[in-house]
């Protein structure tokens, strides 16, 4: 079984551009889910998507969207890019999301934003 | 504020010893925990859970304690190898939306040495 993929791995952007991140999921896996790792803050938790819903969202600015499509692939889209919007994105993936069910992640995608 | 916390932010034990990475919380509503391991590169992959009515999980060299009391767990490495070498990651998950959504710490560094 092909694991989470990701595309692009790196990303180089300039503040105030927008990004879209590309998700891959497990063949199966319904349950799609975004974090950002800074070396400072570990990871957080962007927001999940089941079955095209958004079912979770976590603390970020509206600049951070994403969605789901019908064979469960998922965009994260991220505006008026910052700064400090730099960090590796990270995608995850499981069954359904219920009790202690495990997340299968991809590599990343590195974004810097000059 | 930080619901799950690794206060130490590195860890270097010799070959063949125990490794202990431990974790705290503050949430008592957490129902599972799960430890990822991450090599620089990727994405981190799944090592051990617990559930919360449990207090021991075993799984080869791996071993989870969860002292509720406390708000506390720990991961037991033994015996320690090189390939071990890794960030590791404890998460912390609740029921919300439908979904069981992980908390992770911000890691600790854990290097083995030969």
């Amino acid at each position: 079984k092909a694991g989470v993929t990701q595309t692009p791995r790196y990303l180089i952007k300039t503040r105030g551009q927008q990004v879209t991140l590309s998700c891959s999921p497990i063949s199966g896996h319904r349950s799609v889910s975004w974090y950002q790792q800074t070396p400072g803050q570990g990871l957080q938790f962007l927001f999940e998507y089941f079955s095209e819903t958004q079912r979770n969202k976590g603390n970020f600015p509206g600049r951070f969207s994403g969605r789901q499509f019908s064979n469960s692939r998922s965009e994260m889209n991220v505006s008026t890019l910052e700064l400090g919007d730099s960090a590796l994105y990270l995608c995850a993936s499981r069954l359904t999301g219920g009790g202690g069910e495990k997340l299968f992640f991809g590599s990343g995608t590195q974004l810097s934003v000059l | 504020d930080q619901q799950v916390k690794q206060n130490s932010p590195s860890l270097s034990v010799q070959e063949g010893r125990i490794s202990i990475l431990n974790c705290d919380y503050t949430n008592s509503m957490f129902d599972y925990f799960l430890w990822y391991k991450k090599y620089p590169a990727e994405g981190p992959t799944f090592l051990i859970s617990i559930s919360s009515i449990k207090d021991k999980n075993e799984d080869g060299r791996f071993t989870v304690f969860l002292n509720k009391s406390a708000k506390h767990l720990s991961l037991h490495i033994v015996p320690s190898q090189p390939g071990d070498s890794a960030v590791y990651f404890c998460a912390a998950s609740v029921a919300s939306g439908g979904s069981y959504i992980p908390t992770f710490g911000r890691g600790t560094s854990l290097i083995v040495h030969p």
